[in-house]
């Protein structure tokens, strides 16, 4: 993988219910994974930024996984609320200092 | 406050008219990005600065320059607009340079290059 890849693309659940997302990386000459949340009209805010392979966060009922063995990342919501409706970028960084990003998940939750 | 403030939020231009987007942060930040944002594409890297007076090239720099002479602030100019430039541009800011540090973004101007 050469490029940071997610999905799906965009998603729409119902209040209540638990999603996830996945982000793929390329696993070769990793450094970090950063997680970012961007509502419209607003800029992107960090979620998590994870380096060590198995690394779990946790904020709220938002948690993301890392495997750097195998390149990917994924981002779970637990409940979704209809606050959570946003788009969920992941960025990749080697050793050098630019951040590769997605094209990011586009989540809809309607009450 | 902490934050990253972008001016002008939105701007209208005619091709080839010089400009400059002011980026400024307040949080004592060594690191700082400019990134443009283009439907159906992921946030791309224009130029960075790993502290002053030291500015490199991202993924898509051409067009664009860039000067970081004082710690707070990373304007990004346009000396020659074109329509390919219509973008949304978004300045970001972490403490220490390295892709381990969480990236602080500003609100984001949209450009139009008419």
């Amino acid at each position: 993988i050469l490029n940071v890849e997610q999905s799906p693309q965009s998603l729409h659940v119902q209040e209540g219910d638990s999603t996830n997302f996945t982000c793929s990386f390329p696993s070769s000459n990793f450094y970090a994974l950063h997680w970012y949340r961007w509502e419209t009209a607003k800029s992107p805010e960090a979620l998590f930024v994870m380096t060590l392979n198995g690394d779990e966060k946790k904020k709220g009922r938002i948690s993301a996984t890392l495997n750097t063995k195998e390149g990917y990342s994924y981002l779970y919501i637990k409940g979704s609320q209809p606050e959570d409706s946003a788009t969920y970028l992941c960025a990749s960084s080697g050793s050098g200092y630019a951040l590769n990003f997605g094209k990011g998940t586009s989540l809809l939750v309607t009450p | 406050e902490a934050q990253v403030t972008q001016n002008p939020r939105y701007l209208i231009t005619v091709t080839g008219k010089k400009l400059t987007v002011t980026c400024s942060q307040n949080m004592n930040h060594e690191y700082m990005s400019w990134y443009r944002q283009d439907p159906g594409l992921g946030l791309r890297q224009i130029y960075y600065s790993m502290n002053v007076e030291v500015t490199d090239k991202g993924d898509v720099p051409e067009g664009y320059k860039v000067s970081r002479k004082e710690k707070r602030n990373f304007p990004l100019i346009l000396e020659s607009p074109s329509p390919n430039q219509t973008s949304l541009y978004f300045c970001a800011s972490s403490p220490l340079a390295g892709g381990g540090n969480e990236q602080f973004f500003g609100p984001g101007t949209r450009l139009t290059v008419l």
